[in-house]
């Protein structure tokens, strides 16, 4: 079946400006995930939810960033007043039910401000 | 904040031969996986091994875990160009809930 998908691929953005970055898990899977990849590290853990509520935020690192899922399935990560340091590639991840099994990723948004 | 380090942190080698990765970790876990991921985009999972297990493989592949020594390692076997790739061990903490705590990753590189 079809992966995690994500779009926008590329976001090129100026400072100051809001984002939103899409993510749509694996159908079924109720544990979602968003990580931050700067160049040359590994991922860093944003926020997880499980079904619609935010089950862990507390790796967002200010309140300009705030994500949202609804229904359950597609999450819309927010970047509020953009900053040339949140440049970066953001990746999404799913699993059935977040119970510490495999987390399956998206291509990731490679987002930059400029 | 990174909870493993890889080493090496680059690694090249000629196609054929095997390429090991270790990773480290501080805290106690309930399972280690190994990622790969090209060119800085979408990571692909690889293996996944559980705090009660000490080795697992999947076909070219092979996962140590020694949780003693809080640290794992990756083996490729009879590498091949294609595996050219950035390769990173992310830990799920027993204490972390569901997230991943990843590496720095080691950049492999398979020269033909």
């Amino acid at each position: 079946g079809a992966g995690v998908s994500q779009t926008p691929s590329n976001k090129v953005t100026e400072k100051g400006k809001y984002v939103e970055l899409r993510c749509d898990p694996i159908s079924g899977h109720t544990a979602l995930y968003w990580y931050r990849q700067s160049l040359g590290q590994g991922p860093e853990f944003l926020i997880y939810f499980q079904g619609t509520g935010a089950a862990d935020d507390s790796g967002l690192p200010n309140d300009r960033f705030f994500a949202v899922r609804p229904e359950g399935s597609v999450s819309t990560l927010k970047i509020q007043r953009t900053e040339r340091g949140d440049s970066a590639v953001y990746l999404c991840a799913s699993s059935s039910s977040g119970g510490r099994e495999t987390q399956y990723f998206g291509p990731g948004t490679r987002l930059l401000v400029l | 904040s990174q909870q493993g380090e890889e080493d090496p942190q680059a690694l090249s080698i000629q196609e054929g031969e095997n390429a090991t990765m270790n990773c480290s970790y501080k805290t106690s876990i309930n399972n280690l996986q190994w990622y790969r991921q090209n060119s800085g985009r979408g990571l692909v999972h690889l293996i996944l091994i559980r705090s009660n297990e000490r080795e697992k493989h999947s076909g070219r592949l092979r996962v140590t875990l020694d949780t003693s020594k809080k640290s794992s390692s990756l083996l490729i076997t009879a590498s091949r160009a294609a595996d050219t790739a950035s390769y990173f061990c992310a830990t799920d903490g027993s204490g972390s809930g569901s997230r991943l705590t990843f590496g720095e990753g080691t950049q492999l590189t398979v020269n033909p």
